[in-house]
């Protein structure tokens, strides 16, 4: 099956530090990562698209100075949380998309906890 | 614009008996894609089921079955035979048909299966 890997999966950071957060898709090619945001007990949001080479799209509200993505190659994306405040405390859920034809299903990696003290 | 809705904040069901999960969906798009993610403590997103918007019949995977109603544009799942291991988040999400394929999720549907 398709496995999507997440590191670090838990960081503590002091605020303005940035954190980096790498997402994998281990075993297939991901044209398309998706970084989500889930706060406790609420649903996931959906913080920005990332595309392999090109620049990410980001959801209405979401900073991309303050989240950055990179989606360098075909199977790592990354999300950098810049000068990071206890308000971005949250855990942080990729996906990769992975076309098999007509279902195209996201796999999602196991998430990032991240608490910024 | 696209909308998921899960009416049920929280369930409870006997173990080995069956318990439905709510969703309703709303699109103008003809093409849409709705899945079913389970969501232990641990965090992981795992993915249970999905219903193409094409889909004749309605979706199965072992004890997982999904109820689809397209006129009232429902995407019910149902757990047969609960066991104390389902106990979980359980998010409905519907596929956009575009092709940036974003996923809109509901609210979820906590689970606790009782012994």
């Amino acid at each position: 099956g398709a496995v999507v890997s997440q590191h670090p999966s838990r960081v503590i950071c002091k605020s303005g530090t940035s954190v980096k957060i790498e997402c994998r898709s281990l075993d297939f090619q991901a044209t398309t990562m998706f970084w989500y945001r889930q706060f406790p007990k609420q649903s996931l949001m959906l913080m920005a698209t990332s595309n392999e080479g090109s620049k990410a799209t980001y959801e209405q509200g979401v900073e991309k100075d303050k989240f950055l993505i990179n989606h360098a190659s075909l199977t790592l994306s990354t999300l950098t949380v810049t000068s990071a405040h206890p308000e971005d405390s949250s855990f942080y859920i990729c996906s990769a998309q992975r076309e098999r034809g007509a279902e195209e299903t996201q796999y999602f990696g196991p998430g990032t906890r991240l608490l910024v003290l | 614009a696209q909308k998921i809705t899960q009416t049920q904040p929280g369930m409870f069901v006997q173990e080995k008996e069956a318990v439905t999960l709510d969703c309703t969906y709303d699109t103008s798009d003809p093409s849409y894609g709705l899945f079913w993610y389970k969501q232990p403590s641990s965090g992981e997103m795992i993915f249970l089921i999905y219903q193409g918007s094409y889909d004749q019949q309605n979706a199965t995977e072992g004890r997982y079955s999904l109820n689809f109603q397209k006129a009232r544009k429902s995407a019910n799942l149902v757990i047969s035979a609960s066991q104390l291991g389902d106990s979980a988040m359980y998010f409905c999400a519907m596929r956009e048909s575009s092709g940036t394929y974003k996923y809109i999720f509901g609210t979820g549907t906590r689970l606790k299966v009782l012994a």
